[in-house]
């Protein structure tokens, strides 16, 4: 397994501003992932992050509104900007170890982010 | 990644085995099917995972039909502490992602 950190745990924003959120990993790891969980839904993926070329997001998520860094192979941040109420929801980073038969998903325990 | 089907929710009693369904229809062949766990908005807890044999950890058992097209996570003496939304994932191959559906709630009863 590995050790995923991520800050800040919560946050309480003004609507418009924007938040970056950052994630550690204690190993150097190829795949990590940013997914959204709003209130009272499932997980949904926003983007791989790609280390040292842009993220690839999924469809309905776009660069402009969620940046993506990926410095090295144990970092990454993302942005929400712009914000909106719409906006509030569970942030969670993740990360793919082990290889072929033995890859598994570890996730972070989230950033909670509410817009006012 | 195959799109998957589970019931929203299930009761089971504390101490007896919970089976949870989830109906895979359209995965393929070298797609593997995950169970991750997720405890009041906490980040998910991996469970277990397999491709077409039966796979047994110290959390659970995995049984996967032999047309691959189901499969039923087991844990053999539920406790309250599994209260928790399971998610039934299939996924792999050259993408590396997992796309979550809307999962089970499984609701241990003391």
């Amino acid at each position: 397994s590995a050790v995923i950190s991520q800050k800040p745990s919560r946050d309480i924003c003004q609507r418009g501003t924007s938040l970056t959120i950052q994630c550690q990993v204690d190993s150097q790891v190829t795949m990590m992932f940013w997914y959204r969980q709003q209130p009272g839904q499932s997980l949904t993926l926003i983007a791989t992050a790609n280390q040292g070329s842009e993220a690839t997001y999924e469809s309905g998520f776009v660069i402009d509104k969620f940046p993506i860094s990926r410095p090295n192979l144990t970092f990454s941040t993302l942005t929400v900007s712009n914000m909106s109420p719409e906006d509030s929801s569970i942030y969670l980073c993740s990360v793919m170890l082990g290889t072929g038969p033995n890859e598994k998903l570890f996730f972070g325990s989230g950033t909670q982010l509410s817009v006012l | 990644d195959a799109k998957t089907t589970q019931p929203p929710s299930m009761d089971c009693a504390e101490g007896r085995a919970a089976n949870l369904p989830c109906n895979h229809s359209t995965i393929s062949g070298n797609e593997y099917v995950y169970w991750y766990r997720q405890i009041h908005s906490q980040g998910p807890q991996y469970i277990i995972h397999g491709l077409k044999n039966n796979e047994t950890n110290e959390m659970a058992s995995l049984i996967i039909t032999e047309d691959r097209k189901s499969s039923t996570l087991i844990l053999p003496h539920a406790t309250l502490r599994d209260t928790a939304v399971y998610y039934c994932i299939g996924s792999g191959g050259a993408t590396n992602k997992l796309i979550f559906g809307t999962g089970t709630l499984l609701a241990v009863q003391p």
